[in-house]
């Protein structure tokens, strides 16, 4: 058990529909990442947040949105869903700002499919 | 464009022999790599690093070999156990920017 948990698990939605993804980082972590796992693909950097700010931003879609709260936990929010969005969403945390080196501790994941 | 690239999706060995994960990567600009391996059902967990200031690091039955000229890294285990099937990710990061993965590597201990 890394400390770092995401709820739900599973989410089966439809096409165009709006869902929220949420996740609690470990314990003392200041820093969330946010990452998309597609099909047969590696996990692919969305956004960072520490302390609730905004710290990067990769390959993250219009639709797409996160936030940090002041409990620190985040919520990463995808709109206008299409097909492709369908993936494994993971969420992790760090101590530190920036990733650096820093090891992150990843949470279960959400498995969202999209009809 | 995928920067970090594990040409073998998925790799079965004998439980007592050695497993070899590979991983090649483009940018050359990355200067520290890591591995992390993912049960089903769980998040990925790290398992070892390496800077590009070094060519091994060991950490009892792992260790990870990297060759900067050929930008190409590798995980060896020994022995290989059954509690090693997973899927292993290779990762890849620059300093101050974020990680690159692998598309993963599944391992298949057979005892």
């Amino acid at each position: 058990d890394s400390g770092v948990t995401q709820t739900p698990k599973h989410l089966i939605t439809a096409t165009g529909q709006r869902v929220t993804l949420r996740c609690s980082p470990r314990s003392g972590d200041l820093s969330v990442y946010w990452y998309q796992q597609s099909l047969d693909q590696g996990l692919q950097f969305l956004i960072q947040y520490y302390n609730g700010e905004e710290r990067a931003k990769g390959n993250i879609l219009e639709r797409f949105s996160a936030q940090q709260f002041p409990d620190l936990h985040s919520e990463l929010n995808l709109s206008s869903l299409e097909l492709g969005d369908s993936a494994l969403y993971f969420c992790a945390s760090s101590v530190a700002s920036g990733p650096l080196y820093n090891e992150q501790f990843f949470g279960p994941g959400t498995r969202l499919t999209v009809l | 464009d995928q920067q970090v690239k594990q040409n073998s999706p998925s790799l079965s060995v004998q439980e007592g022999r050695i497993s070899i994960l590979n991983c090649d990567y483009t940018n050359s600009m990355f200067d520290y790599f890591l591995w992390y391996k993912k049960y089903p059902a769980e998040g990925p967990t790290f398992l070892i690093s390496i800077s590009s200031i070094k060519d091994k690091n060991e950490d009892g039955r792992f260790t990870v070999f990297l060759n900067k000229s050929a930008k190409h890294l590798s995980l060896h285990i020994v022995p290989s156990q059954p509690g090693d099937s997973a899927v292993y990710f290779c990762a890849a990061i620059r300093y101050g920017q974020n990680f690159v993965f692998g598309p993963g590597t599944r391992l298949s201990v057979l005892p």
